[in-house]
C-alpha cells in the first residue's frame, strides 16, 4: 500500500466552479499535511499546510484534514484559469529522517 | 532573498557520461532534499543532507548515484554513467530546520539522457 494515494486526473472544470482535491494517507503517525502546486516546468511551490484535523481557510482554497479516516482534501472555490496546474498532496513526519511525502498529483484545468 | 537556485536548469548527456546537479539552498537553509520527477508520476524521494551528512539516503538508487553538501558551496547530486532511465526532472528543495516539513523548492535540474 502506497504511504500517500491521490485521486487521478486529469480534471477539467469551467470557470466559477468549485473543485475538490483529495488524498488518502496510510501511515496514522504521519504530522504535517501539505498542498503543493506546480505550474508546468517549474518546481512545487506551498499552498496550505495543516497538522490538526479540521478545515483550515486561505482565502478561495480551504485545506481538510480527516485523521480518523486518514483523508485530506483542498477545496478550491470561485476556480480562475489561473488555478490551471498540478496539485499535489504530502505529508510529513518529523523525526530523524524526515521527508516530505508526495501523492502522484492532479493536473486541473480551469476553462474560462 | 533568492530562492533555492539549482543549475544546469537543462542538461542532456550521451549514455555513459556523467551527470552533475548543482543546488544553492536559501540563505539560512541548512537541510536539502532531492527529489526526482519524472512524467505522469509524482514527486519521489532521493536523499536529505545537513551540512557534510548525509541524514537519510534511503531512495537513492544504490549505484551510480551520490549526493553530497559541503561545508563551503552547492549541493551536489552526481549520476554516474547515466542511462535512459534516468531522464527526469530534478529537484531540490531546501529547509531552515525540521520543523513542519515546509520545503521551498527549485526550479528543478531537468536531465535528458540521448
Amino acid at each position: 500500500q502506497k504511504e500517500v494515494e491521490q485521486d487521478p486526473g486529469p480534471l477539467s472544470v469551467p470557470e466559477g466552479a468549485i473543485v475538490s482535491l483529495n488524498c488518502t494517507y496510510s501511515n496514522s503517525a504521519f504530522q504535517y499535511f501539505m498542498w503543493y502546486r506546480q505550474y508546468s516546468r517549474k518546481g512545487p511551490e506551498l499552498l496550505m499546510y495543516t497538522y490538526s484535523s479540521g478545515n483550515k481557510e486561505d482565502g478561495r482554497f480551504t485545506a481538510q484534514v480527516d485523521k480518523s479516516s486518514k483523508y485530506i482534501s483542498l477545496f478550491i472555490r470561485d476556480s480562475q484559469p489561473s488555478d490551471s496546474a498540478t496539485y499535489l498532496c504530502a505529508i510529513f513526519l518529523t523525526g530523524a529522517n524526515s521527508k516530505l511525502t508526495f501523492g502522484k498529483g492532479i493536473t486541473l484545468s480551469v476553462r474560462p | 532573498n533568492a530562492g533555492v537556485m539549482q543549475n544546469p536548469r537543462h542538461l542532456v548527456r550521451r549514455r555513459g557520461q556523467e551527470a552533475r546537479l548543482r543546488c544553492s539552498p536559501m540563505k539560512g537553509h541548512s537541510h536539502v532534499y532531492w527529489y526526482r520527477q519524472l512524467p505522469e508520476e509524482g514527486l519521489k524521494f532521493m536523499v536529505y543532507l545537513q551540512k557534510e551528512n548525509i541524514i537519510d539516503e534511503s531512495g537513492m538508487p544504490k549505484e551510480r548515484f551520490s549526493a553530497e553538501f559541503p561545508k563551503e558551496g552547492p549541493s551536489i547530486l552526481r549520476i554516474q554513467q547515466v542511462v535512459r532511465g534516468d531522464s527526469a526532472a530534478y529537484f531540490c528543495a531546501s529547509s531552515p530546520n525540521l520543523g513542519a516539513g515546509e520545503l521551498f523548492f527549485g526550479e528543478g535540474s531537468r536531465l535528458t539522457v540521448l
